[in-house]
């Protein structure tokens, strides 16, 4: 019964096209993580939102955007894909910024950008 | 400051051995650290996790050792089995700051039958 559910799981997009990544929760939790993973790497925050409020981490490039419409899903916008941008996108979720069982991982979104 | 370290980057074991993860942090304000299990192609998923009010974690085959004077945290699998083969990360927060995650650089485990 998957909580954190990302699709699609495998997303090919061309150099420059925008591209959305989509994540949905069953949780009810308040906060909703983008990371993104290169291979062979640790992930690394993107951005989250706390309910309706949108933190960006500071060594995030603009070309990454997020939407949260409501408590249950969770979009990641590049807007123009590069090459470097190739990457697995996970989302998670935690309760709160102090659960201690905490950030339920998707599966994730491999993206490729040819 | 906001570094954790892991070592080794990749490790061997055979089937039965107890393989070991370190990490260790400089920022003292960290008080959860939790260890992600991933295989490949999927999320990281919730291993195992401690506060740093206690030295020592168990759930099941899984162990976290924790020196808080030392800023040291260590996972060990027992019986290591070659289901038990994945990338392990190992991470540090603080519940009062965002809570973000900061992860080490995670070691792969290869357990041979």
């Amino acid at each position: 019964d998957a909580m954190v559910i990302q699709n699609p799981r495998y997303q090919v997009t061309q150099f420059g096209k925008p591209v959305t990544l989509s994540c949905s929760q069953t949780l009810n939790h308040n906060v909703m993580y983008w990371y993104q993973q290169k291979s062979s790497q640790a992930p690394k925050l993107l951005f989250h939102y706390y309910d309706k409020d949108f933190n960006n981490e500071a060594d995030t490039p603009d070309n990454f955007q997020s939407r949260r419409p409501n408590t249950s899903f969770c979009f990641l916008d590049i807007r123009s894909p590069g090459l470097g941008d190739a990457a697995m996108y996970l989302c998670a979720t935690s309760r709160d910024l102090t659960a201690i069982s905490r950030d339920s991982f998707g599966s994730g979104t491999r993206l490729t950008v040819v | 400051q906001q570094q954790v370290k892991q070592s080794p980057q990749s490790l061997i074991v055979q089937k039965g051995g107890i393989p070991i993860i370190n990490c260790a942090y400089e920022n003292t304000a960290f008080d959860y650290f939790p260890w992600y299990q991933q295989f490949p192609g999927k999320g990281p998923a919730l291993l195992i996790a401690i506060r740093p009010d206690v030295s020592e974690k168990k759930e099941g085959r899984f162990t976290i050792s924790f020196n808080k004077s030392a800023k040291q945290f260590s996972l060990h699998i027992m019986d290591s089995q070659p289901g038990d083969s994945a990338t392990y990360f190992c991470a540090a927060s603080r519940s009062s700051n965002t809570g973000k995650l900061i992860f080490g650089q995670g070691t792969t485990l290869q357990v041979k039958p």
